[in-house]
């Protein structure tokens, strides 16, 4: 099936640094990306989608100057965390639409945890 | 309101029985469709099973089993002959719009924490 990775899977940075995690499909292209971000014991919340060629769709109350999304190719999307803060720790997972002929319709990375301290 | 709703926070089941998790959704577009997807303590995202809103039939995948009420708008994850690697929190998400919109987004439940006893 298609395959999606995130990198790096865990990070830890301080305060005030910026941090950037890629998605990237592997064996197909992905016109649009979306990013999730997941608290300990929590659900999924979608933060933003992300389409090849313009700019992201952000969820209401997510801060757009914050998480910086960038999905530059078919096979790429970066969110950057900026000026990181300790309340930014949390588990951000990808997803990559799938191509049409398939029921799974999203492909999800496997995660990486930031840690911000 | 809530879309997606998963009313087990915890359960546990032992080893080789079957163990239901209830999803109840709520929405007002006639097509949509509902996934359920498993993830380990390792973080992935695992899909398990897919259910379009005008299925006639309740999806079957292996040891999953999707119980589709439409009317009462559930869609209960049904696992059969529980194993250990079952252990896992599972997700019901709904996507709303036909499958023409595949890769709209996804709402997600609040999960469910499954513990298999040996």
């Amino acid at each position: 099936g298609a395959v999606v990775s995130q990198h790096p899977s865990r990070v830890i940075c301080k305060s005030g640094t910026s941090v950037k995690i890629e998605c990237r499909s592997l064996d197909f292209q992905a016109t649009t990306m979306f990013w999730y971000r997941q608290f300990p014991k929590k659900s999924l919340m979608l933060m933003a989608t992300s389409n090849e060629g313009s700019k992201a769709t952000y969820e209401q109350g997510v801060e757009k100057d914050k998480f910086l999304i960038n999905h530059a190719s078919l096979t790429l999307s970066t969110l950057t965390v900026t000026s990181a803060h300790p309340e930014d720790s949390s588990f951000y997972i990808c997803s990559a639409r799938a191509p049409r002929d398939t029921s799974y319709e999203q492909y999800f990375g496997p995660g990486t945890r930031l840690t911000v301290t | 309101a809530q879309k997606i709703t998963q009313t087990q926070p915890g359960m546990f089941v032992q080893e080789k029985e079957a163990v239901t998790l209830d999803c109840t959704y709520d929405t007002s577009d006639p097509s949509y469709g509902l996934f359920w997807y498993k993830q380990p303590s390792s973080g992935e995202m695992i899909f398990l099973i897919y259910q379009g809103s005008y299925d006639q039939q309740n999806a079957t995948e292996g040891r999953y089993s999707l119980n589709f009420q439409k009317a009462r708008k559930s869609a209960n994850l049904v696992i059969s002959a529980s194993q250990l690697g079952d252990s896992a929190m599972y997700f019901c998400a709904m996507r709303e719009g036909n499958s023409n919109n595949a890769g709209n987004m996804l709402t997600f439940g609040g999960g469910t924490r499954l513990m298999v006893k040996p």
